[in-house]
């Protein structure tokens, strides 16, 4: 069972145009998300993240919003530059827990 | 970013024999985790460890063994490889404190082929 979904495989945008990633969860206990950002033959580095408490968590270029009611978070990445082009992966934990579950990815491909 | 070296960074080896992986770290993080990447399944846990010598499955853990004799070192072992552990391997640590509000640093990866 899935309790991290990131449903869009790829996502292609325009360089300078917003990119819109989504994660929906399942689990209502997960309080703390975070979004990594993976490039080729690397590992995962951490982007971002927001913890239940809030709704809304901005870190330059990269926002993120979170709507518990809807179980569904998102990130926004304005303006997209080609060096946005990567797989991101959406995670949650829970405050009782040592461990993230990750989505399955999300691979940008920011064009110029 | 935490120091976290993985060795070796790719590896070959046939069927039934046993592999062992290296992750190593210089930041004396307290929680160390591997995880393997495939095609459709995103990162998935295999082990951890939250201390020397205190490790716990993870949602992928069959066919897996772990050992951490000293704090830096987190060693991930396939007694006996199998095809369907062809992967990428990563390793990630985390510091002390609540898993909330206390991202994973990841390794650079080992790429492992079982033919």
């Amino acid at each position: 069972d899935q309790q991290v979904k990131q449903n869009s495989p790829s996502l292609s945008v325009q360089e300078g145009r917003i990119s819109i990633l989504n994660c929906d969860y399942t689990n209502s206990m997960f309080d703390y998300f975070l979004w990594y950002k993976k490039y080729p033959a690397e590992g995962p580095t951490f982007l971002i993240s927001i913890s239940s408490i809030k709704d809304k968590n901005e870190d330059g270029r990269f926002t993120v919003f979170l709507n518990k009611s809807a179980k569904h978070l998102s990130l926004h990445i304005v303006p997209s530059q080609p060096g946005d082009s990567a797989v991101y992966f959406c995670a949650a934990s829970a405050w009782d827990t040592d461990k993230l579950i990750f989505g399955t990815g999300t691979r940008l491909q920011v064009f110029p | 970013d935490a120091g976290i070296t993985q060795s070796p960074r790719h590896k070959v080896t046939e069927t039934g024999t046993p592999v062992t992986l290296r992750c190593h770290q210089t930041e004396n993080h307290r929680y160390m985790y591997w995880y393997r990447q495939d095609p459709g399944h995103g990162l998935r846990l295999i082990h951890y460890s939250y201390g020397v010598k205190d490790t716990d499955k993870g949602e992928v853990s069959d066919g897996y063994s772990v050992s951490r004799s000293k704090t830096e070192d987190f060693l991930l072992t396939l007694e006996s490889a199998t095809s369907s552990q062809t992967s990428v391997y990563f390793c990630a640590t985390r510091d002390r404190g609540p898993s909330s509000y206390n991202e994973q640093f990841f390794g650079p990866g080992t790429r492992l082929t079982v033919l």
